[in-house]
């Protein structure tokens, strides 16, 4: 029972444009959202989040959009750039959930210079 | 550098061999998790601790698996009698929880190896 997916298991995007990775969520007890990036061998490292009180977050190159309605969230990187070339991967956390995170499966990003 | 520290970063064993990985938190953080990550998977949790109480485990810890946070800092996992499956990245986190949600922040991951 996979409570979070990322149903794109990779991304290529071309330097200097928008990089969007998608992640869907079954758990209307997830309030919390969190975005990490992962290079091989290295543990994940923490992006940025989103509260369920709200509907975007961004900071810097990144913006995360929630749809609760649509229990989706996104992430959009821009411009991407080759060091942005990784492991992405969602996660869903709540208090009535544990406050525990559960990850998606990731979505490697390939930027080409 | 104050993030979270785990060692070994990497150990290769032998079968039925124990080990065992530390994990230091962030100082001011109260909770601890362990997941576990095998390739081309996102992180599964294993368990977590609120200073020194373990308040929840997976049912993937089996009954040779334990993890210990003795005095609410550093905490430690042990796998006894090491089966070729357990070969995976160990990773730890540490969040502060204070009311509000947090991000939680992981360390480099302790990889295994059973051969």
């Amino acid at each position: 029972d996979q409570q979070v997916k990322q149903n794109s298991p990779s991304l290529s995007v071309q330097e200097g444009r928008i990089s969007i990775l998608n992640c869907d969520y079954t758990n209307s007890m997830f309030d919390y959202f969190l975005w990490y990036k992962k290079y091989p061998a290295e543990g994940p490292t923490f992006l940025i989040s989103i509260s369920s009180i709200k509907d975007k977050n961004e900071d810097g190159r990144f913006t995360v959009f929630l749809n609760k309605s649509a229990k989706h969230l996104s992430l959009h990187i821009v411009p991407s750039q080759p060091g942005d070339s990784a492991v992405y991967f969602c996660a869903a956390s709540g208090e009535a959930a544990g406050n525990k995170l559960t990850f998606g499966g990731g979505t490697r990003v390939l930027v080409k210079p | 550098d104050t993030g979270v520290s785990q060692n070994p970063r990497h150990k290769i064993t032998k079968r039925g061999q124990n080990v065992t990985f530390r994990c230091d938190p962030i100082s001011e953080h109260n909770r601890l998790y362990w997941y576990r990550q095998t390739l081309g998977q996102g992180p599964e949790f294993l368990t977590y601790f609120q200073n020194e109480a373990q308040l929840e485990k997976s049912r993937l810890l089996s009954d040779r698996f334990s993890a210990e946070r003795p005095k609410g800092s550093f905490s430690t996992l042990e796998i006894q009698r090491t089966e070729q499956g357990d070969s995976a990245m160990y990773l730890c986190a540490s969040s502060l929880v204070t009311g509000s949600l947090n991000a939680i922040y992981f360390g480099e991951g302790s990889w295994l190896t059973v051969v």
